[in-house]
C-alpha cells in the first residue's frame, strides 16, 4: 500500500480482556517495528521484525505481550489479560531494510484504552 | 543506556519567527540522528535524517545539524507558519538494524 495501515485506529476494553492490534507495513518493507507512546511518555521500543523473525523482542514489558508477523507483511501485536497501564497509542513503523540508510514510515497507531 | 532529551518541552512563537529545536544524546556513539513531525491523533512524519558522518541536512524552511562530539542536535525551521504547529520528535539510532531512541518531544505553537 502507499502507507502503513493500522487497525483498529480507536480500541477501548474492559481490563482482563485480550486485544489484537494490526499494522500493514508498506509494500516491500522487510523491517517493521513497534513502539509504545504512553500519556506524557516518550516513544518506548517494543519489537522488531526482519521478515518473519523478530531478533529483539526486548521491549515487550511482559510475557502477556506476543507479536508475530506472516508472509514478510502483515503483523499483529496481541495484549493478553489488559491491565489499565496498558493504554497507551501504539504505533507501527516499516522500513525498506533494516539500518542507518533508510528512514521510517509510521502508521497513525491504534489508541487503546483500557478501562 | 542512550538518554534523548529535548529543551524545552514547549515553545510558542509568534508566526515569521524562526524556531530552534535542541535535542541532547548521552552516547555519542550513533549511526544516525532523525527528526519527525508529530501532529495530534496522527503517526510520525519523517523530517531529516541525519548520518553520524554528517554536519546537517536540509530540506525546504529545515535545517538539522549534528554535533556528535558535544552530544547534540538542532532542528531550525525559518520563518515559521502556523501549520508548522506540531510536536516535534528527535531520535538517536542506536542499533545498526534500527532501534530508535527518542526524546520525549517538543510542542510547538505557531499563532498567527
Amino acid at each position: 500500500g502507499a502507507g502503513v495501515s493500522q487497525s483498529p485506529s480507536n480500541k477501548v476494553t474492559e481490563k482482563g480482556k485480550d486485544v489484537e492490534l494490526r499494522c500493514d507495513p508498506i509494500s516491500g518493507h522487510t523491517a517493521l517495528y513497534w513502539y509504545r507512546q504512553s500519556l506524557g511518555q516518550g516513544l518506548e521500543f517494543l519489537i522488531y521484525f526482519q521478515g518473519n523473525s523478530a531478533p529483539d523482542k526486548s521491549g515487550l514489558p511482559s510475557d502477556r505481550f506476543s507479536a508475530e508477523r506472516t508472509g514478510g507483511s502483515v503483523s499483529t501485536l496481541t495484549i493478553q489479560r489488559t491491565q489499565q497501564e496498558d493504554s497507551a497509542v501504539y504505533l507501527c513503523a516499516s522500513s525498506l531494510a533494516p539500518g542507518m540508510n533508510y528512514g521510517y514510515t509510521f502508521g497513525s497507531g491504534t489508541r487503546l484504552t483500557v478501562v | 543506556k542512550q538518554e534523548v532529551t529535548q529543551i524545552p518541552a514547549a515553545l510558542s512563537v509568534p508566526e515569521g519567527e524562526n524556531l530552534v529545536l535542541n535535542c541532547s544524546f548521552t552516547d555519542s556513539a550513533i549511526y544516525n540522528l532523525q527528526w519527525f513531525r508529530q501532529d495530534p491523533g496522527k503517526g510520525l512524519t519523517s523530517l531529516l535524517l541525519i548520518q553520524s558522518s554528517q554536519r546537517e541536512q536540509t530540506s525546504g524552511r529545515l535545517n538539522a545539524s549534528l554535533d556528535k562530539s558535544s552530544g547534540r542536535s538542532t532542528l531550525y525551521i525559518a520563518a515559521s507558519q502556523p501549520g508548522d504547529s506540531a510536536t516535534y520528535l528527535c531520535a538517536a539510532l542506536t542499533d545498526s538494524w534500527g532501534k530508535l531512541q527518542f526524546g520525549a518531544g517538543t510542542q510547538v505553537v505557531v499563532t498567527p
